[in-house]
């Protein structure tokens, strides 16, 4: 069982280029989640979705964008990336009802703007 | 916005030490998870707590949300190495749409 899964690990971008962190669970889960982690710091939630074609705001999505076309797959799109948007990205999901609040991350993808 | 403060934020004992971190708010939460997170990695779940006053035990570490469940603490008996990470608290809201508010998080070294 893979879990969640995240690609790439790692990335290096230039100011004002676009990405998208793909992000894929194999555990059914209906909730899923974006947060981003500031050295130093907790999570921050930018985008999270309650079932496929759902998609809402968290805490911090301005510069993201999401879409949520299958349950499987939540992937995180950068546009016109600056360098505030350098942090560690954390996928996450759940099932819906009483283990809600309980997340499943993936390993993370680290992203550096310059 | 439900916020959740973690105190100490650093933490750097001896083997062998008992220590306990503290996860305060003034807001009242459905459920608290503790996670711990290892550099490199994503926060792994060890426990959640919904009832006010409950207390869970996992090996050496003991886990316990507050009355009003406002509040929970980690209390680790005789760290050890391996229990070096980020050690962070969540919390649940009353909606079960999972956004949880993190705190941000004890950073313990545990040296042998």
């Amino acid at each position: 069982n893979a879990g969640v899964t995240q690609t790439p690990k790692f990335r290096i971008l230039k100011i004002g280029q676009s990405m998208t962190l793909q992000c894929t669970q194999d555990m059914n889960h209906n909730y899923m989640y974006w947060y981003r982690q500031d050295p130093g710091m907790g999570l921050k939630l930018i985008y999270y979705s309650v079932g496929a074609g759902i998609t809402d705001k968290g805490e911090v999505p301005n510069g993201y964008n999401v879409s949520r076309s299958t349950t499987e797959d939540f992937p995180l799109r950068l546009e016109l990336a600056a360098p505030s948007q350098t942090s560690v990205y954390f996928c996450a999901s759940s099932p819906t009802g009483s283990g809600a609040n309980v997340l499943t991350f993936g390993a993370g993808s680290r992203l550096t703007v310059l | 916005t439900q916020l959740l403060e973690q105190s100490p934020q650093f933490l750097s004992i001896q083997e062998g030490e008992n220590l306990t971190v503290y996860c305060n708010s003034s807001s009242v939460f459905s459920s608290l998870q503790w996670y711990r997170q290892e550099p490199g990695e994503g926060p792994v779940l060890l426990v959640t707590v919904v009832t006010g006053g409950e207390v869970k035990k996992l090996k050496r570490l003991t886990f316990q949300f507050g009355d009003a469940r406002k509040d929970s603490s980690l209390h680790i008996t005789a760290a050890q190495p391996g229990d070096t990470g980020l050690y962070l608290c969540a919390g649940g809201g009353n909606t079960n749409a999972g956004k949880s508010t993190f705190g941000d998080g004890t950073t313990l070294t545990v040296k042998p």
